[in-house]
């Protein structure tokens, strides 16, 4: 079956200043990776995916790049803000409507 | 936040008992996931239910077994609980079947706890 790494476990860093999240899949037939959000004493929030057939999708500060020959996806987060502290996740599936596989969750920390 | 709603929040429940968590899905969506979360874990995927109808399970034993009502909404039962039951406890709702929708939104999670 499906099994998602991210990396790091966790990061700090200085508001203003971008952080990057890492996944690897080992599944290619995964074709959906969305990111979720997950603030404490919240469940996961999603805030952005991207699908099989697009290599880079952003959303403001967001971005998502996926490489399918690699099976690798990473988040990228620019201008940092103190809100942006919380744990993300990275998931795979074959579609979003079927199971998704998650990482074991990045927690990142925006220092002001 | 998503129009995913969860009962109860919060759950006490002794070794051996049963408990069920219910979960009512975002309007005009027809599918519910659940997943347990374990503390520190990203969360796992215990099963899926689509127009009543458990669409998919994960690695979970039978004493986790569940329910889809004719609204969507959703119900979570787990007999003689086990100490390693304690988590959080996610629905996520979503619409269609495979292929043809992608989004799962998530409710904000029961907190159970087996002592």
């Amino acid at each position: 079956g499906e099994n998602v790494e991210q990396h790091p476990s966790t990061l700090s860093v200085q508001e203003g200043d971008s952080a990057v999240i890492k996944c690897t899949y080992s599944d290619s037939a995964s074709n959906y990776f969305p990111w979720y959000k997950q603030e404490l004493g919240k469940g996961p929030q999603l805030i952005i995916d991207i699908r099989s057939n697009v290599g880079e999708k952003k959303d403001q500060r967001i971005a998502v790049t996926l490489n399918k020959t690699a099976k690798h996806f990473s988040l990228h987060i620019t201008e940092t803000q103190p809100e942006d502290s919380a744990v993300y996740f990275c998931a795979a599936a074959y579609s979003g409507n079927t199971p998704l596989v998650f990482g074991k969750g990045t927690r990142l920390s925006v220092i002001a | 936040e998503t129009g995913v709603t969860q009962s109860p929040t919060h759950l006490i429940k002794t070794r051996g008992q049963q408990v069920t968590l219910r979960c009512s899905s975002q309007s005009g969506h027809n599918t519910v996931s659940w997943y347990q979360q374990a503390l520190g874990q990203g969360p796992q995927f215990i099963f899926q239910y689509y127009r009543e109808e458990e669409n998919g399970r994960g690695n979970f034993p039978p004493r986790f077994s569940g329910l889809q009502f004719p609204n969507y909404s959703s119900e979570l039962n787990v007999n003689a609980l086990e100490l390693d039951d304690s988590a959080l406890y996610l629905c996520a709702s979503s619409s269609g079947l495979a292929g043809s929708s992608y989004e799962q939104y998530f409710g904000p999670g029961t907190r159970l706890t087996v002592t």
